[in-house]
């Protein structure tokens, strides 16, 4: 594709349910993150997938977090019982190979937990 | 633990003047850093991306350096438009398998 797109662009959910946030990188590009940006905080690593496989996990805030990615394209960040500290915007990047490569972002979904 | 820090956090300039936006890092074992802007409401976009073995990069009006034994970089904007104006992010990936981010510089270019 053109670029990285995610979806929703907006959420707003009440506490306690879960939602599901989605990424489609860009084309032949092997290697997604996943970031979060609070507001008036600094954009926070969660996770990044090499191919289907993510190496390291202890990014994400909490085990309600979970992300994964199939056929070595689309990725889906899910938070179960969501809390009003998940409220953020949620990015998503991705580089042909991995870190040593230019990270090209999403636009963002903004998630508002009520 | 690596530690990014950018200098100054806001930064109100005319149009025209050359600016220096910088950035410090605490662990001088990176592989690469990167200088991002941010649009208000919108993701990131990539500047420019520094290599560990490379002093410096440019596109356009845009040059950035890297002293890796120093932890610094610095992103320098000549010649500065309104149309600059937005958050800068420098972020650098080294040991461990994340980028870390630096706290921002919110630049104004006014007419």
């Amino acid at each position: 594709g053109a670029g990285v797109s995610q979806s929703p662009s907006n959420k707003v959910t009440e506490k306690g349910k879960d939602v599901e946030l989605r990424c489609d990188p860009i084309s032949g590009h092997t290697a997604l993150y996943w970031y979060r940006q609070s507001l008036g905080q600094g954009l926070e690593f969660l996770i990044y997938f090499q191919g289907n496989s993510a190496p390291d996990k202890s990014g994400l805030p909490s085990d309600r977090f979970s992300a994964e990615r199939t056929g070595g394209s689309v990725s889906t960040l899910t938070i179960q019982r969501t809390q009003q500290e998940d409220s953020a915007v949620y990015l998503c990047a991705s580089s042909l190979v991995g870190f040593t490569d230019t990270q090209y972002f999403g636009p963002g979904t903004r998630l508002t937990v009520l | 633990k690596q530690e990014v820090t950018q200098i100054p956090a806001a930064l109100s300039v005319p149009e025209g003047e050359n600016l220096v936006l910088n950035c410090s890092f605490t662990d001088s074992a990176i592989y690469n850093l990167q200088w991002f802007r941010q649009d208000p409401g919108k993701g990131l976009t990539s500047l420019l991306l520094i290599q560990s073995s490379q002093r410096e990069q440019t596109s356009g009006r845009l040059n950035a350096s890297l002293d890796k034994s120093s932890g610094r970089s610095t992103l320098y904007i000549a010649a500065s438009q309104p149309g600059d104006s937005a958050t800068y992010l420098c972020a650098v990936f080294g040991n461990t398998d994340k980028l870390i981010f630096g706290t921002g510089t919110r630049l104004q270019v006014f007419p």
